[in-house]
């Protein structure tokens, strides 16, 4: 069993659509962090979240420490947006998810 | 300023050689973390560093693997007698503070090791 889920594997979006990606965990954790990979392999990090929620321009991300989960949104979703998002629970070590992989459409 | 960077970038190795991967961090950043992703898989952490000392190594595949770090910034990842399940892109990231401590890290490019 992973620790972390994330929800849906693939995502494909029409530009402008709003888009929301789910991260469930199942240790306690101290933060958890929103990552971004782009196709060519980089890295970012978009957030980090100990509790409520964090907003980076149309990027929004929540967390309900009590149900252990996490959302990531996405508003008027732009084809550069398309990457992988990855969840990850921060527990003395990392646990990450596999990843939501999210093509937008033009 | 200058991002994290890792060296070299790509790595070619012949099954039963040692391996030494490099990580500089950002400067005054006191956490580094390394990660590796294999082809098509997610991201599987391996070890973090508070400083020079290294509070769980339990991410570390084997005892093939071992990481350095020195003056609490340069670091290296050494895989002994590398296997061919080894390929694989090797990330660091560093952030201002780590462990219990929620910062945000910053990433390298990666270093991309293929054993044939």
């Amino acid at each position: 069993k992973n620790e972390v889920e994330q929800s849906p594997q693939n995502l494909t979006a029409q530009e402008g659509e709003f888009i929301t990606i789910n991260c469930s965990y199942s240790v306690g954790i101290s933060a958890l962090h929103w990552l971004q990979q782009h196709p060519g392999g980089g890295i970012v990090s978009l957030f980090m979240l100990s509790s409520g929620k964090k907003k980076h321009g149309r990027l929004i991300a929540t967390i309900n420490i009590q149900e252990k989960h996490s959302s990531l949104h996405i508003t008027a979703s732009h084809p550069r947006d398309s990457a992988v998002y990855i969840c990850a629970a921060f527990r003395n070590q990392f646990y990450f998810g596999t990843g939501t992989s999210l093509t937008v459409i033009p | 300023g200058a991002g994290v960077s890792q060296s070299p970038s790509n790595k070619v190795t012949e099954k039963g050689k040692d391996v030494e991967l490099r990580c500089d961090p950002i400067s005054g950043h006191t956490a580094l973390y390394w990660y590796r992703q294999s082809l098509g898989q997610g991201l599987e952490f391996l070890i973090y560093f508070q400083g020079n000392s290294a509070p769980d190594k339990s991410g570390l595949p084997s005892d093939r693997f071992s990481a350095e770090r020195t003056g609490g910034s340069v670091s290296t990842l050494t895989i002994q007698r590398t296997q061919q399940e080894d390929s694989a892109v090797y990330l660091c990231a560093s952030s201002l503070g780590g462990g219990l401590e929620p910062y945000e890290q910053y990433f390298g490019p990666g270093t991309r090791l293929t054993v044939t």
